[in-house]
Formats: C-alpha cells, sequence, structure tokens
C-alpha cells in the first residue's frame, strides 16, 4: 500500500525559505499514471492547492504562489520536495503532500488527490 | 480560476438522516469534481471521483452526482462515523481548486 511520509522543521522564521520534502514507499514515483502535489490548510481553513510535479520534472504551479514557489522531484530517493520562500505569517499551515492521479488521454489531466501524507504543521515565526 | 461554493458550511443531522451537501462550480468542470472526507485531526480521503465514481473501499451509503456546475454529496443513512468536514474539488484545470468545506456533525 502506498504511503507518503512527510519531513521537514515545523517553525520557520519571517522571510526565510520553507522547506518539506515527502518520501513515497510501496511504489515508484517514477510512475506515469501519477502526479505528486503538495496541497496546504491554514488552522481552522480550508484547502489549497500549493503545486505538483511529475516524475520527468513537470510541473504545475498555483499562479497566486508562482512566484515564491519550486517543487521538484528526486527519482533515486523517490522523493519530491517543496520550498516556499519569502515566507509571512500567512504561511503558516498544514502542509501536506499527496499522490495525483494523472491521466494522460486529455489535458492537462491531472485528477483528484489519494493518497495524502500525514500532515506536517508549519508555523512561520520569529 | 474556478471558484467552488459549498452549502451548507454546516449541517446537524441524527444517525439515519439523509444528508445532502451542495457544490457549485464558477463555470462549466464536466464531470471533472472529486469529494473529500476530512475526519478531525486526521488528513482528507478521497470518497468520489468523476462526480459520481465511488473510490474503492468507501461505504455505499455515500453518493455522488452532478455535472456541469451543480454537484452533490450524499449520505443515505448517517452514521457516527460519517462526522467529519467534506470538501469538493474541482479538477478540470489549474488551479485545482477546492470548497471551503462543509462540517457535519451529529445532532
Amino acid at each position: 500500500q502506498l504511503q507518503l511520509q512527510q519531513s521537514g522543521p515545523g517553525l520557520v522564521k519571517p522571510s526565510e525559505t520553507l522547506s518539506l520534502t515527502c518520501t513515497v514507499s510501496g511504489g515508484s514515483i517514477s510512475s506515469s499514471n501519477y502526479y505528486w502535489g503538495w496541497i496546504r490548510q491554514p488552522p481552522g481553513k480550508g484547502l489549497e492547492w500549493i503545486g505538483s510535479i511529475y516524475y520527468s520534472g513537470s510541473t504545475y504551479y498555483n499562479p497566486s504562489l508562482k512566484s515564491r514557489v519550486s517543487i521538484s522531484v528526486d527519482t533515486s530517493k523517490n522523493q519530491f520536495s517543496l520550498k516556499l520562500s519569502s515566507v509571512t505569517a500567512a504561511d503558516t499551515a498544514l502542509y501536506y503532500c499527496a499522490r495525483q492521479w494523472y491521466t494522460s488521454s486529455w489535458f492537462p489531466g491531472l485528477n483528484w488527490f489519494d493518497p495524502w501524507g500525514q500532515g506536517t504543521l508549519v508555523t512561520v515565526s520569529s | 480560476d474556478i471558484q467552488m461554493t459549498q452549502s451548507p458550511s454546516s449541517l446537524s443531522a441524527s444517525v439515519g438522516d439523509r444528508v445532502t451537501i451542495t457544490c457549485r462550480a464558477s463555470q462549466d468542470i464536466s464531470s471533472y469534481l472529486a469529494w473529500y472526507q476530512q475526519k478531525p485531526g486526521k488528513n482528507p480521503k478521497v470518497l468520489i471521483y468523476a462526480a459520481s465514481t465511488l473510490q474503492s473501499g468507501v461505504p455505499s451509503r455515500f453518493s455522488g452526482s452532478g455535472s456541469g456546475t451543480d454537484f452533490t454529496l450524499t449520505i443515505s443513512s448517517l452514521q457516527p462515523e460519517d462526522v467529519a468536514t467534506y470538501y469538493c474539488q474541482n479538477y478540470n484545470n489549474a488551479p485545482w481548486t477546492f470548497g471551503q468545506g462543509t462540517k457535519v456533525e451529529i445532532k
């Protein structure tokens, strides 16, 4: 059964860069059937998609965050990572990684998210 | 961006009740819609995709319908373990957007 394990600091200072990694086990990140995504949830609020990456390195980013976001993939380690720069208190949230189903028969072909990682609460504070 | 609007934002119902949650998209998204369940303190889990296809392992009391701009999630007989917040998600086009959530409680 596929599992996603998140790692990274839970506290980041304002103006610094948030970095999280998601390690995939029980399956290959290099499968052609999936993208791999990051979603966040501010405390007590709803879900916001951040970005998604294919094993080849192809990416989609939320335009609202695009100038500050970078998602990368390391197929040798079965991992993908999120970097969010110049963080402020507004970036305080529970961050999730997730597998995003992909269908090449239509464009862009990215679908629903399943499964999700356990979540990492990242607090931006000095 | 496609805006997803859910209603109601919260509801309270009795065990055994039929519960319906609606999700409206700001433009036509065909059937590119998923529903998620997020229990307190847990990560979201997909219940339904393609508007009406039940994810494997999800109880049959959950069902989805709709296409275009209007969608519904129905719980045919509410159970105590269904206490959760439910979200719809558009995947017709980027950016993939979620509804604001509907919190379901037991009366």
